[in-house]
């Protein structure tokens, strides 16, 4: 069974723009959710989707978003990016309802300029 | 407020010895504790879990030591190798709606196995 896949795996965006990240669960998995890896910060929960909707939410602004498509595939969104969201961005998928085990993806690396 | 606090932040072992890192959590409520395994360049990988209602769970090497009076729990690696050098985090969830809420994750550890 394939594992969760990020696309892309590298990205470079300036201070101020947008950027979108992508996830794709392990197959039958509903249940995604967002962290962020930061050396500073370590691994902080952002939020998380199941069936398309958001069921639960960490400290983040609300800048950072997210939205869950009906084949539980997921983006996340950052707005006018700042230098500090330079960081790992890593995705996990769940079988919610039969484990509470969360699967990680390789991440998405974001550097702002 | 760090709710789950890791310790040590980096620890060395010889190749055959035993590896330990050691957590604290500063919420009752939470019911679910994993550990994970981190490559550079690669996401975390469960290696085991536990829920609040055994002391012990040991999966082949790994094993973790659950404390809850003390609110403390622990990874154990026996026979640690050089494989094993990563990054070890634990973490804490609540167990809702069928499934564990968002983890919160102690700053890691990054073990070293000597040859």
């Amino acid at each position: 069974k394939a594992g969760v896949t990020q696309t892309p795996r590298y990205l470079i965006k300036t201070r101020g723009q947008q950027v979108t990240l992508s996830c794709s669960p392990i197959s039958g998995h509903r249940s995604v959710s967002w962290y962020q890896q930061t050396p500073g910060q370590g691994l902080q929960f952002l939020f998380e989707y199941f069936s398309e909707t958001q069921r639960n939410k960490g400290n983040f602004p609300g800048r950072f978003s997210g939205r869950q498509f009906s084949n539980s595939r997921s983006e996340m969104n950052v707005s006018t990016l700042e230098l500090g969201d330079s960081a790992l961005y890593l995705c996990a998928s769940s079988l919610v309802g039969f484990s509470y085990e969360q699967y990680f993806g390789p991440g998405t690396r974001l550097t702002v300029t | 407020q760090q709710q789950v606090k890791q310790s040590p932040q980096s620890l060395i072992v010889q190749k055959g010895g035993i590896s330990i890192i050691n957590c604290a959590y500063e919420n009752t409520a939470f019911d679910y504790f994993p550990w994970y395994q981190q490559f550079p360049g690669k996401g975390p990988a469960l290696l085991i879990a536990i829920r609040p209602d055994v002391s012990e769970k040991k999966e082949g090497r790994f094993t973790i030591s659950f404390n809850k009076s003390a609110k403390q729990f622990s990874l154990h690696i026996m026979d640690s190798q050089p494989g094993d050098s990563a990054t070890y985090f634990c973490a804490a969830s609540f167990i809702s709606g069928g499934g564990a809420d968002g983890l919160t994750f102690g700053k890691g550890t990054h073990l070293i196995i000597q040859p």
